[in-house]
């Protein structure tokens, strides 16, 4: 129990353009999930915390007009990088927390590869 | 605030032989301990947690981790690996509340196993 599902798994965009990354939990209601970003040999970095039908939090020095997340619904966040550069090219993950007491702690997405070209 | 260090950044071991990964953190408040496990283009996969009750946990693929409240530490350890075990391993911690708070991650450790 407890899964997170993510999309897609790997893409290449063209530079300029923009990219959607979604996020569902399968078998829970995820009222928080939390977007990382994770850099080769490097741990992940928090970018934002999604408030389902709120605004996002943002962690300091993310540019919340370039890392657009929703989050409309209880099981479906989505990122999305706007007018995507080279510079975006990372692995992106998604994690939502679980308080169901038989697994409770974060269950994390299977990330999602971008390379801009 | 949470904090968490993992004091190797890469640990190599010999296949069969154990192994240990350190992990301390401090917080001002009562924390959960996790320990993921992350292979090539891939996200976490949880290798144990500690909520509460006893301080040694087991977890999935032979792994397991003692709790030590008074070092504030959380060390992994399995007595032997595998060549299949050559993955990343992130400790973490979360505060103890009903509050959508962040989990907090260690700059993680590479486990290199030697055939």
């Amino acid at each position: 129990g407890a899964v997170v599902s993510q999309h897609p798994s790997r893409v290449i965009c063209k530079s300029g353009t923009s990219v959607k990354i979604e996020c569902r939990s399968l078998d829970f209601q995820a009222t928080t999930m939390f977007w990382y970003r994770q850099f080769p040999k490097q741990s992940l970095m928090l970018m934002a915390t999604s408030n389902e039908g709120s605004k996002a939090t943002y962690e300091q020095g993310v540019e919340k007009d370039k890392f657009l997340i929703n989050h409309a619904s209880l099981t479906l966040s989505t990122l999305t990088v706007t007018s995507a550069h080279p510079e975006d090219s990372s692995f992106y993950i998604c994690s939502a927390r679980v308080r169901n007491p038989e697994n409770y702690g974060y269950t994390f997405g299977s990330g999602t590869r971008l390379t801009v070209v | 605030a949470q904090s968490v260090t993992q004091l190797d950044s890469q640990v190599p071991v010999f296949e069969e032989a154990p192994v240990e990964l350190r992990c301390n953190y401090s917080s001002s408040v009562s924390v959960y301990l996790f320990w993921y496990v992350q292979y090539p283009n891939q996200g976490l996969q949880l290798l144990l947690k500690y909520l509460s009750g006893s301080t040694l946990v087991k977890g999935i693929n032979g792994f397991e981790a003692e709790f030590n409240k008074s070092q504030t530490s959380f060390h992994l350890r399995k007595p032997s690996v595998h060549i299949s075990d050559t993955a990343e391993y992130f400790c973490a911690v979360s505060p103890q509340s009903n509050r959508d708070d962040k989990i907090i991650f260690g700059k993680g450790t590479r486990l290199h196993i030697l055939p």
